[in-house]
């Protein structure tokens, strides 16, 4: 089993409408929870991170986490074709510092 | 630009040469990470300094690289006698240690070895 995991897509959806990703964790004492967009070609970019349980807003971005479940999500509102991208799940467990990232789910807006 | 910075962006080498790559991280973070990301994959952790020091070094890290942070500033990797495995994107991050360590990266290093 894989320690971060990801659907690894396409997923498509209609300009305009909400991108749902899901991100499942197996190491229970995770403790900081990031997603991070990638544009083809290009490094990862931080565009949310989340702490405890519940839900965090910034913008069109929210980040749902379940610590129970082992859980963390990302939802877009109001997808733009700008938002293509593949959208990297990462966790830090507990005590520790580095990055452990899923495979990354990409994401495809249609017009 | 006050971001991380890394040099070169790319970098083709024939198989069994050295290659060194250098980061410069975010002026005031003290920590700088090194990943490495295969095509479709999520990156993956090489090593981890604060300041100075090399705290972590994953078993990715053969002893074919080696990698300094010589003034707690900037980084360099060296992989010696490179091989077409090694041929991936680098990638530096840096992070405050006194945040939730949010890491932020730079544009990376494309490795070909031919």
């Amino acid at each position: 089993q894989k320690e971060v995991e990801q659907n690894s897509g396409p997923l498509s959806v209609p300009e305009g409408a909400i991108a749902s990703l899901n991100c499942t964790y197996s190491d229970r004492v995770s403790q900081s929870f990031f997603w991070y967009r990638q544009y083809s070609g290009k490094s990862p970019e931080l565009i949310m991170s989340i702490y405890s349980n519940g839900d965090k807003e910034d913008g069109r971005f929210t980040a749902q986490l379940n610590k129970a479940s082992q859980y963390v999500s990302l939802l877009i509102r109001d997808s733009q074709p700008s938002d293509s991208a593949t959208y990297l799940c990462a966790v830090i467990k507990a005590a520790g510092n580095k990055l452990t990232f899923g495979g990354g789910t990409r994401v495809l807006v249609k017009p | 630009d006050t971001g991380v910075s890394q040099d070169p962006r790319h970098k083709i080498t024939k198989r069994g040469q050295n290659v060194t790559f250098r980061c410069d991280p975010i002026s005031e973070h003290n920590r700088l990470y090194w990943y490495r990301q295969t095509l479709g994959q999520g990156p993956e952790f090489l090593t981890y300094f604060q300041n100075e020091a090399q705290l972590e070094k994953s078993r990715l890290l053969s002893d074919r690289f080696s990698a300094e942070r010589p003034k707690g500033s900037f980084s360099t990797l060296e992989i010696q006698r490179t091989e077409q495995g090694d041929s991936a994107m680098y990638l530096c991050a840096s992070s405050l240690s006194i945040s939730y360590n949010e890491q932020f990266f730079g544009p990376g290093t494309r490795l070909t070895v031919l």
